[in-house]
């Protein structure tokens, strides 16, 4: 596609179900990135994925995230057991090569879990 | 990560100067970098530098960095409407990694 695309873009859960959030990259990019916006901070990164392996997921806060990018395109963010707390934008990148800062970012999916 | 730090909030008059400023404090950093984010959309780069340099000037948008003071700022050149936005501060903590300030939001005032 011509950029990178996340849906939904807006999602609104129960506190304690189950999310997934997509992130769709450019075509032919290699390098995925899973960032979290929550209200009036900068972004904070997730994981970083090359192709189909996620080679640094430090950055997930606790085991209820995984991220999975199963064919080394589209990447998927799961959430389970949502808290209020997980309230967030939930920004996708993804960038030709490893390069952080080559990389170009989706609009985003913003999560509430009321 | 790093700690990046940023003044949260900055008016300006259309057609004078912004310039917004940032901290950052791992002295290893490589790159730093500007990123623009208005209503509703992803994070852009504006402009990045790379550490042995003091200046970079692109356009409407000048860099200055001060290795000493592990200081950077943006400086845009006769703002315009079209500026307002959150601008945020960013060290590559690594190869894949950004730590990211918690951003300047820009109001331009007519």
């Amino acid at each position: 596609g011509a950029g990178v695309s996340q849906t939904p873009s807006n999602k609104v859960t129960e506190k304690g179900k189950y999310v997934e959030l997509r992130c769709d990259p450019i075509s032919g990019h290699t390098a995925l990135y899973w960032y979290r916006q929550s209200l009036g901070q900068g972004p904070e990164f997730l994981i970083y994925f090359q192709g189909t392996g996620a080679a640094d997921d430090s950055g997930l806060p606790n085991d209820r995230f995984f991220a999975v990018r199963p064919e080394g395109s589209v990447s998927t963010l799961k959430i389970q057991r949502t808290e209020r707390g997980d309230s967030a934008v939930y920004l996708c990148a993804s960038s030709l090569g490893r390069g952080a800062g080559k990389a170009f970012f989706g609009q985003g999916t913003r999560l509430t879990v009321v | 990560g790093e700690d990046v730090e940023q003044s949260l909030f900055l008016s300006v008059r259309e057609g004078d100067s912004s310039v917004i400023n940032c901290t950052y404090t791992d002295s290893s950093s490589t790159y730093l970098y500007w990123y623009k984010q208005e209503p509703g959309a992803g994070l852009q780069l504006l402009t990045y530098i790379f550490s042995n340099m003091d200046m970079k000037q692109d356009q409407r948008l000048t860099v200055l960095l001060n290795k000493k003071d592990k200081h950077l700022s943006l400086r845009i050149a006769d703002t315009q409407t079209g500026d307002s936005a959150i601008y945020f501060c960013a060290e590559r903590y690594n190869d894949y990694k950004l730590s990211f300030g918690a951003g300047t939001t820009v109001t331009v005032r007519a």
